[in-house]
């Protein structure tokens, strides 16, 4: 089977870098995605990663180790907006159509 | 383009009663998926449907079923709830060229 563990909660503070891991184990791999969720809303996908090395996107970057079955995502100048749960998400490796999700990472960003 | 449509948004059921969540896509993609979100857990994917036609069981797919009605359009049945059935289900759609998958607004299912 597949199985992802990330943080229950970070908590950081307005203007400051945060990074939430994510490990993985799965029989395949096609790559880490992550995605944002407000209290009350859908997830939005952020960013993927299929080679290792980081990605960037404005002020959130994510990264990948392969042969360390590791990824992180890394918010930086966080704003308040910022708060909100974040995810990471693998395809399962022998059913490509199927998808995993990591219990999630609780970002609370204060003042 | 309204992306990923769900109804209802919130819905209230006694043990026992029956319900469809229905859910659209206008992005013309091929695969569409349902998933449900417990409290502070992660999303867990109930059925999926690769294409028009086809459907498959995700990792928790007892007490629901599915018909894939077109490419645009997927719901979800509930024959008989329970109260474990009590949760938050998303319904997505990924992009065949990214891994973006793309979210309906949810809907928030009681049951009593």
């Amino acid at each position: 089977g597949q199985s992802l563990e990330q943080p229950s909660e970070v908590t950081a503070v307005e203007g400051a870098i945060v990074q939430i891991n994510c490990t993985y184990q799965t029989s395949g791999f096609y790559g880490l995605s992550w995605y944002q969720q407000h209290d009350g809303g859908a997830p939005t996908f952020l960013s993927y990663n299929g080679l290792d090395g980081l990605e960037e996107t404005g002020r959130f970057s994510s990264f990948l180790s392969r042969s360390d079955s590791y990824g992180y995502l890394l918010l930086q100048e966080l704003q308040m907006k910022d708060s909100a749960s974040y995810f990471c998400a693998v395809r399962d490796g022998d059913n490509f159509n199927k998808f995993y999700f990591g219990s999630g990472t609780k970002l609370n960003v204060k003042p | 383009n309204a992306g990923v449509t769900q109804t209802p948004k919130f819905q209230v059921l006694k043990t026992g009663q029956s319900m469809t969540l229905q859910c659209a896509q206008d992005m013309n993609h091929n695969s569409m998926y349902w998933y449900r979100q417990d409290p502070g857990m992660g999303l867990r994917l109930i059925y999926y449907s690769a294409s028009e036609g086809t459907t498959d069981k995700g990792e928790v797919p007892n007490g629901y079923n599915v018909s894939r009605l077109n490419k645009r359009e997927f719901s979800l049945r509930l024959e008989s709830a329970a109260p474990s059935q009590t949760s938050v289900y998303f319904c997505a759609s990924p992009s065949g060229v990214t891994y973006e998958q793309y979210f309906g607004p949810g809907t928030r299912l009681t049951v009593t």
